[in-house]
């Protein structure tokens, strides 16, 4: 089975800065990685799909790259309301992976 | 539009079996989707993939669940369903079900809206 290694658990980051979140597959998957942002008592909100294509309405800060094993989620510029816990997804197969997600928090 | 809405107790003692459904509206459970799955987080962490069901009936499990779980569907009833045996604490979690949306690279998840399941005795 393919798995997901997400990195960092957490990070904290001042308002502005840019934010970077990792994704790795432990085998190629191509394109098939999606990433969603979750807050609290919320479900999962999807961001990017196809590891680069910004979902309609996300802000346009919230980008995505990488291809193969290697992905990124970054986000330019943070804001107070991009505080949530944030979660790739690999999306090649109905074996669902998820990665084990990254906390976003402001300094 | 495709709708998703999972049902069941809240409340499972330990060692029983957990049972949830999901209603699925807007759409036939036989066309909408190739497959349908099952997602759980338990309070305050990651996200966890329990098994998948196509609509003719084959069935894929996250190996640590595999031993516990059922997936099953009544597309008579635009149904599917979960249950998980013998629970613990440790299996205490919001469950979602869901399904895939959009092809190939697009492909992403339509979740439903999540039901608290609690195994406290």
């Amino acid at each position: 089975d393919v798995q997901m290694t997400q990195s960092p658990s957490s990070l904290s980051a001042s308002v502005g800065d840019r934010v970077t979140i990792t994704c790795r597959a432990s085998q190629a998957i191509g394109n098939y990685l999606a990433w969603y942002q979750q807050k609290p008592g919320k479900v999962p909100k999807l961001l990017i799909y196809a590891a680069s294509t910004l979902q309609s309405g996300v802000p346009s800060r919230f980008g995505g790259s990488g291809s193969g094993t290697d992905f990124t989620l970054t986000i330019n510029s943070l804001q107070p309301e991009d505080v949530a816990t944030y979660f790739c997804q690999k999306s090649n197969s109905a074996l669902w992976t998820f990665g084990q997600g990254t906390k976003v928090e402001i300094k | 539009q495709l709708q998703l809405q999972e049902s069941g107790p809240g409340l499972v003692k330990p060692s029983e079996t957990l049972s949830l459904t999901c209603t699925v509206s807007g759409g036939s459970i036989s066309s909408s989707s190739d497959y349908w799955g099952w997602i759980r987080q338990p309070p305050g962490k990651g996200l966890q993939w329990i098994g998948s069901i196509y609509y003719r009936g084959s069935t894929y499990y996250n190996p640590s669940l595999k031993s516990r779980s059922t997936i099953s569907i009544d597309t008579s009833k635009n149904q599917f369903s979960l249950k998980v045996r013998s629970v613990t604490a440790a299996d205490t979690a919001v469950y979602y079900c869901a399904r895939p949306s959009g092809r190939g690279e697009m492909t992403t998840i339509d979740w439903g809206q999540g039901i608290l399941v609690t195994v406290s005795s």
